[in-house]
């Protein structure tokens, strides 16, 4: 079945700094990449999502890339700013198997410091 | 629009009960997954339902079941609680069952096993 594994585990940066949070996953027929922010508390928060037709996606400060051939994908945060601290995870399809249900990483705590 | 609902928000059990937790899913959405988050972790899938029958399940016991009602609510039941139980129970909601069909999540229910 499919396994994600998500670097690093931690990252602090400055605010208005750049946060990349990188993922790979096992099985090359997984389509869907999504992925979460978890505040303390609280239930994961779909932040962008990317599905195997493309190789970029961008919503403002967030941007995710996708490499099919190397099988990982990037989350990039531009100008970070302190309530972006959460943990973020990545996730991808389990393609073939159960139906629809997501491989996780292990998430990346991401604190911006002002 | 509301989100995905669930309760109890927080509930704590011995070892050996039973414990019901419930889910509403975003009105229109008729696929609701059940997520298990430790602490530290991502989420780990254990069930998936569409039109009230199963269409995916985790690697968990036998004694985690589930079910959707006619409204697409769900609830999970877990018996004969063990310490290991305890974690935040998730509940995710999606149009469908698409391999590539977002999944919203709510807020969780805190379950502690003592």
């Amino acid at each position: 079945g499919e396994n994600v594994e998500q670097h690093p585990s931690t990252l602090s940066v400055q605010e208005g700094d750049s946060a990349v949070i990188k993922c790979t996953y096992s099985d090359s027929a997984s389509n869907y990449f999504p992925w979460y922010k978890q505040e303390l508390g609280k239930g994961p928060q779909l932040i962008i999502d990317i599905r195997s037709n493309v190789g970029e996606k961008k919503d403002q400060r967030i941007a995710v890339t996708l490499n099919k051939t190397a099988k990982h994908f990037s989350l990039h945060i531009t100008e970070t700013q302190p309530e972006d601290s959460a943990v973020y995870f990545c996730a991808a399809n389990n393609y073939g198997g159960s139906q629809g249900n997501l491989i996780f990483g292990k998430g990346t705590k991401l604190s911006v410091k002002p | 629009d509301a989100g995905v609902t669930q309760s109890p928000t927080h509930l704590i059990k011995t070892r050996g009960q039973q414990v019901t937790l419930r889910c509403s899913p975003i009105s229109g959405h008729k696929s609701v997954s059940w997520y298990q988050q430790v602490l530290g972790q991502g989420p780990q899938f254990i069930f998936q339902y569409y039109e009230k029958e199963e269409r995916g399940r985790g690697n968990f016991p036998d004694r985690f079941s589930a079910r959707q009602f006619p409204n697409y609510s769900s609830e999970l039941n877990v018996n004969a609680l063990l310490l290991g139980d305890s974690a935040l129970y998730l509940c995710a909601s999606s149009f469908s069952t698409g391999d590539a069909d977002t999944q919203y999540f709510g807020p969780g229910t805190r379950l502690t096993v003592l």
